[in-house]
């Protein structure tokens, strides 16, 4: 099984839509994060959580917002999607002085 | 805030040596990392700096020289599988705690 999990794989989502993408992992660690890739842009940090009760937002947080269930468990919700948030986002967990450990992404579309 | 630049592109021929540059500004530092990130995959974990010098794992070698800002991923003996992209992530400090940012991927391309 892999070590960070996220669900769902692929979207397509109509404009105004609410969607949630889930993601969960086994590493144990308590600090979690998603990310956004565009092409030609890297990964932007939407938001991050050091833990449960921790919530942080990144560069690029406008139109988003999260949810930390548990310490395994960190979820991203567009609540009106549109269609320059179709992007791959990634979720990905690491401890305090690790590398970080990424699950497979999220291919979101928008129409 | 953090600036990190790396090359677009770059193209290579298989055997060869290829190094990948990245600079960085940054308020705080705590490591720099390299990722390699096949097309449509996520990125997995190739490298880690936090003190000035070469770190060697096999055919891949990363430096780093914190006074200049300055890091750069070396990729021996080139193989087709190594066409990707490899991304340079800073941890620098934000608000007081110490979070990674990417750069925004050298796309490697190794041809015959």
């Amino acid at each position: 099984d892999a070590d960070v999990t996220q669900t769902p794989r692929n979207r397509i989502t109509k404009t105004g839509k609410r969607i949630m993408l889930e993601c969960s992992q086994t590493k144990g660690h308590d600090r979690m994060y998603w990310y956004r890739q565009d092409p030609g842009l890297g990964l932007r940090l939407i938001y991050y959580s050091f833990d449960v009760k921790d919530i942080n937002k990144g560069e690029i947080s406008d139109g988003y917002s999260v949810s930390r269930q548990a310490q395994a468990k960190f979820s991203l919700s567009l609540e009106s999607a549109i269609p320059n948030q179709t992007a791959l986002y990634f979720c990905a967990t690491s401890g305090p002085n690790t590398e970080a450990f990424f699950g497979q992404g999220t291919r979101l579309t928008v129409v | 805030g953090q600036n990190i630049d790396q090359p677009t592109e770059m193209t290579a021929t298989e055997g060869a040596i290829v190094q990948i540059n990245c600079t960085y500004q940054t308020s705080g530092f705590n490591g720099l990392f390299w990722y390699q990130q096949h097309a449509g995959e996520a990125p997995t974990f190739l490298s880690y700096n936090v003190l000035d010098g070469l770190e060697e794992k096999g055919r891949f070698s990363s430096f780093l020289s914190r006074s200049k800002g300055y890091s750069y991923l070396l990729l021996k003996e080139l193989q087709m599988k190594d066409s990707a992209s490899y991304l340079c992530a800073v941890r620098g400090s934000s608000g007081g705690s110490y979070i990674p940012t990417f750069g925004r991927g050298t796309s490697l391309i190794v041809h015959p």
